[in-house]
């Protein structure tokens, strides 16, 4: 495993703004995603966040409004855009260790609680 | 296409007693890969187990063991003698070979152990 920090650890903004998320790890790792948690809901991935090249997004989730980087093989930000109060919610970093041709068992960062008036 | 159906949206127990948490899924990969995950009231989701298609050992780890049935596509955790740091909600997850990396998770049971 890893240990796994993001920041913040919660924040809470006023709609039509940006917050930029970061996700540390004390390891080299292969895969980083970014994951949304709404209120008393389960976990829906948001991207794959891909070093030295554009995210791959899930269906319903557009660069625009959820900017990716990630510049090393330890280090990724994500970035909500124009929030408004539906952004409201945790969002998760994890990682993984294996090749991305197979799966392998992600671990999760502590979260960071939005919330958007 | 691939689900995950946690039934249980609320457990509550009294400490010490058994309880189990019921994970049924649906895939049409022939390799697929189950998680279990919990989530304390401090919202991380720490990892608790990891199980491949092609095995279907059941596993105890302490308290915790979980019992994994493909004839019936469930993949159950019990804990037994719970205690009250077992209170959190637990996903189970599934990720198909074809799918890359992409977890899917269950809607989560809410576990509540009543000291």
């Amino acid at each position: 495993s890893a240990v796994i920090s993001q920041k913040p650890s919660r924040d809470i903004c006023q709609r039509g703004t940006s917050l930029t998320i970061q996700c540390q790890v004390d390891s080299q790792v292969t895969m980083m995603f970014w994951y949304r948690q709404q209120p008393g809901q389960s976990l829906t991935l948001i991207a794959t966040a891909n070093q030295g090249s554009e995210a791959t997004y899930e269906s319903g989730f557009v660069i625009d409004k959820f900017p990716i980087s990630r510049p090393n093989l330890t280090f990724s930000t994500l970035t909500v855009s124009n929030m408004s109060p539906e952004d409201s919610s945790i969002y998760l970093c994890s990682v993984s260790f294996g090749t991305g041709r197979s799966q392998e068992t992600q671990y999760f960062g502590p979260g960071t609680r939005l919330l958007v008036l | 296409a691939q689900k995950v159906t946690q039934a249980q949206t609320e457990i509550s127990v009294v400490e010490k007693e058994d309880v189990t948490l019921d994970c049924v899924y649906e895939t049409r990969d022939t390799t697929y890969y189950l998680f279990w995950y919990k989530q304390p009231p401090s919202g991380e989701l720490v990892f608790l187990i990891r199980r491949n298609s092609f095995d279907e050992q059941n596993e105890i780890s302490g308290r915790y063991s979980w019992n994994f049935q493909k004839s019936t596509s469930s993949f159950n955790f019990t804990i037994t003698a719970s205690q009250v740091v077992d209170s959190a909600v637990y996903f189970c997850a599934l990720s198909e070979r074809t799918g890359a990396n992409n977890l899917f998770f269950g809607t989560g049971t809410r576990l509540t152990v009543i000291p």
